[in-house]
Formats: C-alpha cells, structure tokens, sequence
C-alpha cells in the first residue's frame, strides 16, 4: 500500500525567512504532485515533478524530486504571508490509474 | 468559467436520507476522480472513471454509495441512508491524460446530522 508522509504537519515563520517541507513515500511512484488549499477551499495546482532530479519553482516555491530517496521537498524562499496555507504533496502510479495518494498536509502560517 | 464545478456547494442532511452530488469536469478531460476530505487529513481517493466507464472504486466507497458518469461527461455520486461520519467535503477532480494535472472543483461539504 502506498503511503505518503508529510512533515513537519505545522510550521510557523516569520516573514522573510526560508524553510523546507518533506514529503516521503514508500513505494515507487511514477509522479509527485504540490497542491496548496486555503481554508474551506478546494485544491490548487502548484507542481507536477515527473522523473527524478525534477526540480520546478514558481515564485517563492521551489520543487524537487528524488525518486531514489523517494523524497520530494517544497522550498520556500523569503517567505510572506500570503504563502500561509495547507501544503500536500501526493502521488500517484500508473497502475493505479493515476489516483492521488496524498500526504497529511503541512499547515504553513507566516507571521508578520 | 472553464473549471470543474460542483453541485451543491453546502448540503446539510439528517441521518438516513439520501443525498446526490454533481461534478462538472473540465470540457474534454476524459478523467474524473471522486476523493473525499475530512477535517485535517489529506483527500481520499473513492473512485474514478474514464470516459463513462467506471475503472476503479475504494474500499472506502460502502455499498451506499454509487456513482455515474452516464455519458462520459457530467457525474454524480449518491448516498443512501447518510451516517454522520459520512460528514465531509466531497472533491471531484478531472484529468486530460496520465502524466498531467488533476484538476479540482471547490467540493461539495455535506453535514450529516
């Protein structure tokens, strides 16, 4: 059964700061997904990292994928406070025609 | 507006009714995926289909539930005899191809008195 774990699942930082969320999952995956969800939303699409050494940064994000580790980080640079949200990561495999399994969720709350 | 939507937005019921909820996925994607969200937890995969077939349902989907996609288009998921731990946001999510984004509506919250 494929598992996904997410940590740390509450982080809070000020401003300006940078900081990393891990995401491990235990089996082989074919694709690693970030969402970010906002409070009573639904899911939005951040990153799709689709074979190892992937790395996709948009803004203050940065993504990346190590399949060997089966590891991916979500890095935030400089950060401010609209980046406060719920971050999931997720996978899926082609064998299982592409359902998300997804991790807890990391709770990000930056403070002024 | 191009994206998937979802109806209703908010359903509140009491114990043992039924209740149905609609997904529009985006036009041509030919994925649609049901999860299901709970407060604090990560989306649950209940089932998806291809094109009108259903390929593929969770252990989490109980004989209650059912879902259609009766023309490869619009879908639905229904519950019968609701239970209040039935009580969560219900997410639809559509897909063009493998390999390529799953795309969210903004979910249907069921209360479950």
């Amino acid at each position: 059964e494929l598992k996904v774990e997410q940590n740390p699942l509450f982080l809070s930082m000020q401003e300006g700061k940078n900081y990393t969320i891990y995401c491990n999952y235990s089996t082989t995956s074919d694709r690693l997904y970030w969402y970010r969800q906002d409070p009573g939303k639904s899911l939005e699409s951040l990153f799709v990292l689709l074979s190892n050494g992937a790395v996709k940064q948009e803004g203050r994000l940065m993504a990346s994928l190590d399949t060997k580790a089966r590891l991916s980080t979500l890095h935030i640079t400089a950060a401010v406070h609209d980046l406060s949200a719920t971050y999931f990561c997720a996978v899926d495999r082609e064998t299982s025609g592409s359902r998300l399994t997804f991790g807890e969720g990391t709770q990000l709350t930056v403070n002024p | 507006d191009t994206g998937v939507s979802q109806d209703p937005r908010h359903k509140i019921t009491k114990r043992g009714q039924n209740v149905t909820f609609r997904c529009d996925p985006i036009s041509e994607h030919n994925r649609l995926y049901w999860y299901r969200q709970t407060l604090g937890q990560g989306p649950e995969f209940l089932t998806y289909f291809q094109n009108e077939a259903q390929l593929e349902k969770s252990r989490l989907l109980s004989d209650r539930f059912s879902a259609e996609r009766p023309k490869g288009s619009f879908s639905t998921l229904e519950i019968q005899r609701t239970e209040q731990g039935d009580s969560a946001m219900y997410l639809c999510a559509s897909q063009r191809a493998t390999q390529e984004t799953q795309y969210f509506g903004p979910g249907t919250r069921l209360l479950v008195l």
